[in-house]
């Protein structure tokens, strides 16, 4: 029942660029949601982006959204080590009674 | 200090042997969530409890069991008939009972390996 697939599957950048990450995802939202997992860690939540918006920013962080392409994508402006980790899309089961994740992307940023 | 908490953080299980997961949260929140996650997959929903006495299966509750006492405990037990226990465990909680409509809040998970 997997909902998000995030693309690509894993990314190695340098410090200082930036990372864009991709979710889409098969049926109708009312909204989308990004979390980052640190290695061997619990999920952290970076943002959450309603159906009725866009574009979201939160610090170093810029999502998108595209209903009608079904997508999302996010954004890691000028990139530091301490990034380094996967990034997970969620989205609500059809039921809705939970969220679904996507098989994630995994960022390395190296020094 | 509020937040979700998961013990113990490693657990070694016997073939045949029942072993339970812990999951505390002091946040108040309704809804409670327990996930696995294998190596360089995503999470995959085991059960769910939206209030207190009541949980729903997710999608791969088979081998596990759960239960939901209070407010803040969301136990999860991997059975003997789960036959490739070996994983990381997620625990979660949210306001909202319906999911999705507020921010998960996850727990530092709990690496379960059978010996």
């Amino acid at each position: 029942s997997q909902q998000g697939e995030e693309d690509p599957q894993a990314l190695s950048i340098q410090e200082g660029e930036n990372a864009t990450m991709n979710c889409s995802y098969k049926t109708s939202i009312n909204n989308l949601q990004w979390y980052r997992q640190n290695s061997g860690r619990g999920l952290v939540h970076l943002i959450l982006i309603r159906s009725n918006e866009r574009e979201k920013h939160s610090g170093r962080l810029r999502v998108t959204l595209d209903t009608s392409k079904k997508s999302s994508s996010l954004l890691i402006t000028a990139s530091r080590a301490a990034d380094t980790a996967s990034y997970f899309c969620a989205t609500v089961s059809q039921a809705g009674t939970a969220l679904i994740f996507g098989k994630g992307t995994t960022l390395s940023v190296s020094s | 200090d509020g937040g979700i908490t998961q013990s113990p953080k490693y657990l070694f299980r016997k073939e045949g042997q029942n072993v339970t997961l812990s999951c505390e949260q002091n946040l108040n929140h309704d809804a409670m969530y327990w996930y696995r996650q294998d190596p360089g997959q995503g999470l995959r929903l085991i059960y769910y409890s939206q209030i207190v006495n009541d949980f729903q299966k997710g999608d791969i509750a088979e081998g596990y069991s759960v239960s939901r006492e209070k407010k803040e405990s969301f136990p999860l037990t991997v059975t003997s008939a789960q036959k490739n226990p070996t994983a990381f465990y997620l625990c979660a909680s949210t306001w909202d009972r319906l999911a999705g409509a507020d921010t998960q809040y996850f727990g530092p998970g709990t690496r379960l390996t059978v010996l």
